[in-house]
């Protein structure tokens, strides 16, 4: 079948990093994007990885291990701001992770 | 560049009423999906046009859906008739070209059905 595992919520420290883990299985890999989501607006997106390694862009970093079927979203100097839901999605009939809701604390 | 427009924000109706949400995607993208969004099962495709053409249409729960494009620059997704687990928030979004390209979503619409 077809999975995607995020872990559902995590808190951080304003100023802090925090690395958000995606492990996917899928019939098929053709990339892995990451977008963002506040809370009642409409996702965004961050990154799209689809060779294995890191691809750094401004504060956030998104990493892929193919062979692992794993991924994750690292973000740095972490601001108020950046409170909302993290959500990986496999290019392959782009299936979605849950999201994962991440709480910035001052 | 004004992004993905979707209409109405809210819509608010009773079980059995036809609802019909709006979509006009971003002037140049060729393809377009329909998501819906709750909180127990997260983000869902419904169906994806490229081209106007629709390519996968197995996320549609039902014959009670139905969704349309009949040009490159508008669609819509109907419920008819539509009942309370139909509540959700849905989202429109295009692309470049296709499940390969980054997806630019609408504001989407959130659906009450009582």
């Amino acid at each position: 079948g077809q999975n995607i595992d995020q872990p559902t919520e995590m808190t951080a420290t304003e100023g802090a990093i925090v690395q958000i883990n995606c492990t996917y299985q899928t019939s098929g890999f053709n990339g892995l994007f990451w977008y963002q989501q506040h809370a009642g607006e409409a996702p965004t997106f961050l990154s799209y990885n689809v060779l294995d390694g890191l691809e750094e862009k401004g504060r956030f970093s998104s990493f892929l291990s193919r062979s692992k079927g794993y991924s994750y979203l690292l973000l740095k100097e972490l601001q108020m701001k950046d409170s909302a839901s993290y959500l990986c999605a496999v290019v392959y009939q782009l299936i979605w992770g849950a999201g994962t809701k991440l709480i910035i604390k001052p | 560049d004004a992004g993905v427009i979707q209409s109405p924000r809210h819509e608010v109706t009773e079980m059995g009423q036809e609802v019909t949400l709006r979509c006009k995607p971003i002037s140049g993208h060729n393809s377009l999906f329909w998501y819906r969004q709750t909180m127990m099962r997260g983000l869902e495709l419904l169906i994806y046009f490229n081209n106007n053409v629709p390519i996968d249409d197995s996320g549609m729960p039902e014959d009670r859906f139905s969704a349309k494009m009949p040009n490159a620059s508008f669609s819509t997704l109907k419920i008819q008739p539509s009942e309370p687990r139909d509540s959700a928030v849905y989202f429109c979004a295009s692309s470049l070209g296709g499940l390969n390209s980054p997806l630019h979503f609408g504001n989407g619409t959130r659906l009450t059905v009582t």
